[in-house]
């Protein structure tokens, strides 16, 4: 089936950059997918971008896309403390059913 | 508010005692989904709706069965729970095809199952 990888795990000092990245297999995926969870909480939509756009930005969010290599990166200017959280990418190649990867948990240390 | 609730938010059963975590949501979604969350593996789709009367499996269904009598619930029924059904489980509702660009999926809170 189709598959999507990321990293697993991310540490940055609150002020930097943090930047996750994201790797799928399906060709005809049409949209690509950030979501954020919290500790103890449900998954919310942080940002997505269809797939014949290279770039979206939304305030503090960068979406990077390089479709011939099938990478996303989501890059996250001036990380607080409160961006803590896990990170999931997700693909859909046209109605609701999404694959995730399997999370990348990104730690931001004061 | 718009949202998908679940209920219970935790549970502690045994094996093979019969259980059923609801899950509705009051946005008219027609898409409806349950997955499940556990440590290494990210999420994983049980089981999916794409409206009334019509459901189809995930990638894990293997265990869990579904129904959708009505279009705002989508309960999971596990039949004879078994030690490996301790998870973290998240319904998910989404437009469909009636839906806005990008199809957002809306997670509700979560329910924690163990069972033993």
């Amino acid at each position: 089936g189709e598959d999507v990888e990321q990293s697993l795990f991310l540490s940055v000092r609150e002020g930097d950059s943090s930047v996750i990245n994201c790797t799928y297999t399906d060709s005809s995926s049409t949209y690509l997918y950030w979501y954020k969870q919290e500790p103890g909480a449900g998954l919310q939509l942080l940002t997505y971008i269809f797939s014949n756009m290279d770039m979206k930005q939304d305030q503090r969010l960068t979406v990077l896309l390089n479709k011939k290599d099938k990478h996303l990166s989501l890059r996250i200017a001036d990380t607080q403390t409160g961006d803590s959280a896990i990170y999931f990418c997700a693909e859909s190649s046209g109605y609701s059913t999404l694959t995730f990867g399997k999370g990348t948990m990104l730690l931001v240390s004061p | 508010e718009a949202q998908v609730t679940q209920n219970p938010r935790y549970l502690i059963t045994v094996t093979g005692k019969k259980l059923t975590v609801t899950c509705s949501q009051n946005m008219n979604h027609e898409y409806m989904s349950w997955y499940r969350q556990d440590p290494g593996l990210g999420l994983r789709q049980i089981y999916y709706s794409m409206n009334v009367e019509v459901t189809d499996k995930g990638d894990v269904p293997e265990g869990y069965k579904v129904s959708r009598k009505e279009k705002r619930n989508f309960p999971l029924i596990l039949e004879s729970p078994s030690p490996n059904q301790t998870s973290l489980y998240f319904c998910a509702s989404s437009p469909g095809t009636s839906g806005s660009v990008g199809n957002e999926q809306f997670f509700g809170p979560g329910t924690r199952l163990t069972v033993l």
